[in-house]
């Protein structure tokens, strides 16, 4: 199975930052046939079902603001929210779907001061 | 609108059987790949199983923890996808979201409430 870790597991900062939070995965999640690397992120807020952020690594789900990005390849991935809102507070997951069984990674929780 | 609801879910016994389903609507439900995640209490996301659609052989997979105890089936003409579990264990106490998605999900339920206890 490919194990994702995420890191760090929480991280505090103010209004206006910008959060880095990193994704290695266990092997490659690069699919050579396409070179699309199958790697999702999400928030998750309490009381609320998750939701899709990033797919394929980079790109934004539908209606996700500019201030999230995604970007890495292979094993190495990083989601940045830059300009964090009062609204980012939530905890965020990696997931990778290059094979079953689908795995997450454990989750990064982010805070704002 | 993409709506997923879920229902089913309640208070079992260790070894006890549960069935859960998810109303899809606002998209082809007979063409998406649909899984179920779920959530343990202050644990994070797991990943439970997921069904291809029919068209791309109706097969499922599973999670480790949960394989030879659950599985997924799906009546397109329903609109629903199902997940029986048997054996349940008190570690499977959690928080079960049906999700639509073919590699990621970009819909989910509100979430199912499980809990597994003597």
């Amino acid at each position: 199975d490919i194990v994702l870790t995420q890191s760090p597991d929480s991280l505090a900062l103010s209004l206006g930052e910008t959060a880095t939070i990193n994704c290695k995965s266990s092997q490659s999640v690069l699919y050579s046939s396409n070179n699309k690397n199958y790697v999702g992120w999400y928030q998750h807020k309490p009381g609320q079902p998750p939701k899709l952020l990033i797919y394929l690594a980079s790109s934004r789900g539908p209606g996700v603001p500019d201030r999230f990005s995604g970007s890495g390849s292979g094993t190495d991935f990083t989601l940045t929210i830059s300009s964090l809102q009062a609204e980012d507070a939530a905890v965020y997951y990696c997931q990778q779907s290059l094979t079953a069984p689908l795995t997450f990674g454990g989750g990064t929780k982010v805070e704002i001061k | 609108e993409v709506q997923l609801v879920g229902s089913g879910g309640g208070l079992v016994k260790p070894g006890e059987s549960l069935r859960l389903s998810c109303v899809g609507s606002g998209f082809t439900f007979n063409n998406a790949w649909m899984s179920w995640v779920r959530q343990a209490p202050g644990k994070g996301l797991e990943w439970v199983g997921r069904i291809k659609s029919e068209a791309d052989g109706g097969t499922a997979d599973y999670g480790v923890p949960v394989q030879g105890r659950f599985t997924i089936s799906r009546d397109d003409s329903r609109n629903t996808l199902y997940l029986q579990m048997t054996g349940l264990k008190t570690e499977d106490t959690a928080l079960y979201f049906c999700t639509y998605g073919y590699l990621f999900f970009s819909a989910w339920g509100q979430g199912v409430l499980v809990t597994v206890s003597s």
